[in-house]
Order: C-alpha cells, then structure tokens, then sequence
C-alpha cells in the first residue's frame, strides 16, 4: 500500500527550540507539500517542492524553512518554534509532469508549542 | 484562481444518497474539480476529480453542470465511516510541475444511524 509517513504523530517543543518535521514518500513522486491545518482556516501551503533540491515558498512559509536532498523525503524546519506556529502540520505528494494528478496525505503531526 | 463555495455543514442518513454541493462559479475552461474528504484526526484523501463530464469511481460520482459553475458530489449509500469533512477544489495550474491546490472550510457531513 502505497503511502506517505510522517515521523511523529504528535509533538511537544519548547518555544525557541529548533524543529525538524520528516515526511517520507514510497511512491517515487516528483511533488511533495507542507501544509498547516487550523481551526477555521483551512489548508494553508508553506512550501512545495517539485524535483530534489527544489523548493518554492507557497503562501504563508514565513517561520519556516524545508530541506529536499532525495526524492522521497521531504523535511520541513522551524527555525525557532513560536507559540503560533502550534498546529497539525500535513504533508502531501503527487507525481510531476503534464497529467492531473491527487494529493497523498500523511497522517499529519499535531505540534504544540508551549 | 477560481474559489469554491460549499456548505458549511449536512446531515445524512445512513444507507440515503449523500448528495454535497459546491459552486465554482469563477472555473475557467481548463480548471478541474477535485474532491477529497477528511476523516477526523486524518491527513485528506483524495476521492474523485473531473473537467466537464461526469465522473464515477468505487466511492463516488462527480456531477458537473454543463455551464461547469457547479458540481455535486454523490455518495451513494452513506455510512458512517462517511463522516469527515468534504472538500471542494479548483486545480489551479501554474508553471512547470507546480501543481498547487486552493482549499476552502469544506462541507461537515455527518451520517446519522
């Protein structure tokens, strides 16, 4: 069964603290995706990246930063967590190219920072 | 980038048609409409997506007008694992390999025993 896995289901951090979110893809995608999930906001997108090494910024990636050396792993860092970066963080992969593709989620990470 | 509007909630009986709507009425002629669902405490599934014809998978059926200002998404017969939150999305494409999807609040539905 195909799948994205992200390290940690839930998660506690200092504020000030240096994080490391994982996401790992089996599915040989091209595309990954950090995503923040709150309460009546929605999906906001942090950041994607669409080949190795490549990385684009998507509308709130201010706090944070991501890191792509391989194809399936996709990290998401913040920098010095803060208290309003508490959250569910989902990360997401399709295939590349031309065609139309879906999203496969994670389970997400449910990050508290106190 | 087109928008979509959807319900904010709906309820369901179990074993009923789940019919939930979302309007696009922005789409433009190369956008599709995609539909995923999140079960509590999930990360989204993708269920279903579609240009101008209707579309049918084992989960469900896309319906989109013909004017494609509006779709409905159709769960034949609801159970409770149905229950999650619907979302309604145009793809918007841009340059390259970027496929960023725009997502709204969603339709709650709840199927009720």
């Amino acid at each position: 069964d195909v799948k994205v896995t992200q390290s940690s289901r839930y998660l506690v951090k200092r504020t000030g603290e240096k994080v490391f979110l994982e996401c790992v893809q089996d599915m040989d995608h091209e595309n990954m995706f950090w995503y923040r999930q709150d309460p009546g906001l929605g999906l906001r997108l942090i950041y994607f990246s669409y080949d190795v090494k490549m990385k684009e910024k998507g509308d709130i990636p201010e706090g944070y930063s991501v890191s792509r050396e391989k194809k399936e792993r996709f990290s998401l860092i913040l920098e010095s967590a803060s208290t309003n970066q508490t959250s569910m963080y989902l990360c997401a992969s399709s295939m590349g190219g031309p065609g139309i593709y879906g999203y496969t989620f994670g389970s997400g990470t449910r990050l508290t920072v106190v | 980038d087109a928008k979509t509007t959807q319900p904010t909630s709906m309820d369901c009986a179990e074993g009923r048609a789940a019919n939930l709507p979302c309007n696009h009425s922005t789409i433009s002629g190369n956008e599709y409409v995609y539909w995923y669902r999140q079960i509590h405490s999930q990360g989204p599934q993708y269920i279903i997506h579609g240009l101008k014809n209707n579309e049918t998978n084992e989960m469900a059926s896309l319906i989109i007008t013909e004017d494609r200002k509006s779709s409905t998404l159709i769960l034949p017969h609801a159970t409770l694992r149905d229950t999650a939150v619907y979302y309604c999305i145009v793809r918007v494409a841009n340059a390259g390999n970027n496929r960023k999807l725009i997502w709204g609040l969603g339709t709650s539905l709840a199927v009720n025993p």
